[in-house]
């Protein structure tokens, strides 16, 4: 079965609101996970990327948190852009050659 | 910054022909990886490729597929006898291995008519 998957397949929210995708897990020994962001026609991009030692992680405008009690991640974006616009993927790199296993990913969508 | 390259971007293929879909890593990486999408549906692993050989595949990867590094840059994927379902976008990855994101490429949109 799945490993990982979001809650989600799609979300709006106006431009300059904060975003939350959520993610949720199923394999209580992925010990590292990874958000990419797909944006239409292109390769997934890596955001941020946080290791079961950690419960929260930032970056620029992103903040990745990790709550392995119930096995589930979240994306935050602070202040949404039109450039934000894009399909999210949580993933989990825990295959024996540590291959990706994406989830379904969630639409977001930026609205002005 | 370095990236991962695929070429050609779009192949039109009649179905039963061969393809190749060629990527060039970035340099310094080790482990090499296709994945593929179906339009509207999640990115599914393929194959990945550590130190000249198939170190993992998925249930996809059966023997209409292979994998060939022919020298120190390019990193190849051969479907034979395409079908129908073949059609994809198909993404190349490469990383340094470990605990390390995977960087992907722009990907091939293969279409089998």
């Amino acid at each position: 079965g799945e490993s990982v998957g979001l809650h989600l397949p799609t979300l709006s929210v106006q431009e300059g609101d904060n975003s939350i995708i959520n993610c949720a897990y199923s394999n209580s020994a992925s010990d590292y996970f990874i958000w990419y962001k797909q944006e239409s026609g292109k390769g997934p991009q890596f955001i941020i990327d946080i290791r079961s030692n950690m419960d929260k992680r930032q970056g620029q405008r992103v903040t990745v948190l990790l709550n392995k009690t119930v096995k589930h991640l979240s994306l935050q974006i602070a202040a949404t852009q039109p450039g934000d616009s894009a399909v999210y993927f949580c993933a989990d790199p825990s295959g024996s050659a540590r291959q990706l296993t994406f989830g379904s990913g969630t639409q977001l969508t930026v609205l002005p | 910054e370095p990236e991962v390259t695929q070429t050609p971007s779009h192949q039109v293929t009649q179905m039963g022909q061969e393809v190749i879909l060629r990527c060039v890593p970035i340099s310094n990486h080790l482990y090499f990886y296709w994945y593929r999408q179906i339009l509207g549906q999640k990115v599914e692993f393929l194959v990945s490729f550590y130190n000249n050989e198939i170190s993992e595949k998925s249930e996809i990867f059966d023997d209409q597929f292979s994998v060939e590094r022919p020298d120190g840059s390019n990193f190849t994927l051969k479907i034979r006898s395409t079908k129908l379902e073949d059609s994809a976008m198909y993404f190349c990855a490469s990383s340094k291995g470990g605990h390390t994101e995977a960087f992907f490429g722009q990907g091939t949109r293969l279409t089998v008519v």
